[in-house]
This record gives structure tokens, C-alpha cells and sequence, in this order.
């Protein structure tokens, strides 16, 4: 059962425009939400959070929106960049609310690859 | 600061055998979480320790084991080693256990 999915394996686009990840899940417990990328050869790098009591976060050119009713984020990026080709995760926890029993514990998305062209 | 570090960085292994995989966290961090990385299941936690204790643990087998020393660092062991078993294996802390996690760069482990 998977509790996150991220049902686009692959997004192209072109340099300058908008790129949207999308991500669902199914746990109502999951209160904490993250992004993160990751390059071939390397971990996973940390990009951006939100907690479930704000639906919007946003960091420079990243920002994470989140509906709670429809159990849905998403992630957009602009304007893109060659440099953020990559494999991007979602992530879910379950830590204000779950008396503390997710500790380290990230349920993550299959992730989706982003290939931002010239 | 340093990032988390993790050795070895490749290693090979045949059926049967075990391995053990090392984690040294970013200073402070007290929390250090394991993951197994594979093409058909994405990442997938093992398990968390924080001083020294385990207090997470995800649905791998006993085959699966881990500790932590006082210093913070963590070793993970498989045993019994499965062709299955071929993964990245990824170490993340952080200074609590919540919130968002620091990964190191992961031990490729290939099983003959």
C-alpha cells in the first residue's frame, strides 16, 4: 500500500517556464511534508517543507502547496533551470501528532524525474 | 560543517555472506535514520536510533540490524546476505528525529 505517490515518473519542460510536481497520499496522519532532489551517485538533498497547518511555502524560486482536503501537494519551480534536472521525492511524516512514534521515519513518493531543456 | 558520511562507498558481497555499513552524522545530530534504496521500491526506512536506542523501525527482517555509539556514529549489518539485498543504502540524521532529515551519499551494495 503506498501511502505516498507521485503518478508522473518524468516532467519536461523547457528553461525560464514553470515546472509542477505533483504528489498525493493516502494517510490523514501525515502532518509534515518535504521535497527533496536527488542527482545520480548522490543522496537525496533537502528543498523545501511545509507543515499541515500553513497550505503555501515558499523559498526563492520553490514553493509547496498543500490541500489538505484533497490530500495533495505540489511543488513549483520558477522560473526553471537546466541545473534543477533531477529526481525529485516527496515525503511525508507523521510527527506533531503521532505522539512522537515517526521519529526519522519519511515516507517517500517514487519519486519524479524533472529534465529542464536549454 | 561537515555532511553525513558514510563508508564504504561501493562494496560487493556473494550470497550468504554479511556486511556492515558506517554512518557518521553532522555534529549535533543525535538522531540517525537508515534506508534502503532500490529501482522497484523506492526508499524505504529500516530503522532510527537516538542515543543509542532504537526507537523506530520499519518492515525489514531480522536479517536487517543496526546500532548506534555514543558518539553519535551508527553501523548497519545485513546478514545472510539475498541477491535481493543489491540497494543504496542511505544514512540521514538530524538533531531530534523530526522534521527534515540531512542524507549522506550511501553505500552502493552489490550481492553476487
Amino acid at each position: 500500500d503506498q501511502q505516498v505517490k507521485q503518478n508522473s515518473p518524468s516532467l519536461s519542460v523547457q528553461e525560464g517556464r514553470i515546472s509542477i510536481l505533483n504528489c498525493d497520499y493516502t494517510n490523514s496522519m501525515f502532518d509534515y511534508f518535504l521535497w527533496y532532489k536527488k542527482y545520480p551517485a548522490e543522496g537525496p538533498t533537502f528543498l523545501i517543507s511545509i507543515s499541515s497547518i500553513k497550505d503555501k511555502n515558499e523559498d526563492g524560486r520553490f514553493t509547496v502547496f498543500l490541500n489538505k482536503s484533497a490530500k495533495h501537494l505540489s511543488l513549483h519551480i520558477v522560473p526553471s533551470q537546466p541545473g534543477d534536472s533531477a529526481v525529485y521525492f516527496c515525503a511525508a511524516s507523521a510527527n506533531l501528532n503521532a505522539g512522537g512514534t515517526s521519529y526519522g521515519k519519511l515516507t517517500f513518493g517514487q519519486g519524479t524525474i524533472l529534465t529542464v531543456h536549454p | 560543517k561537515a555532511g553525513v558520511t558514510q563508508t564504504p562507498r561501493y562494496l560487493i558481497k556473494t550470497r550468504g555472506q554479511q556486511v556492515t555499513l558506517s554512518c557518521s552524522p553532522i555534529s549535533g545530530h543525535r538522531s540517525v535514520s537508515w534506508y534502503q534504496q532500490t529501482p522497484g521500491q523506492g526508499l524505504q526506512f529500516l530503522f532510527e536510533y537516538f542515543s543509542e536506542t532504537q526507537r523506530n523501525k520499519g518492515n525489514f527482517p531480522g536479517r536487517f540490524s543496526g546500532r548506534q555509539f555514543s558518539n553519535s556514529r551508527s553501523e548497519m549489518n545485513v546478514s545472510t546476505l539475498e541477491l535481493g539485498d543489491s540497494a543504496l543504502y542511505l544514512c540521514a540524521t538530524s538533531e531530534q528525529g523530526t522534521g527534515e532529515l540531512f542524507f549522506g551519499e550511501g553505500s552502493r551494495l552489490t550481492v553476487l
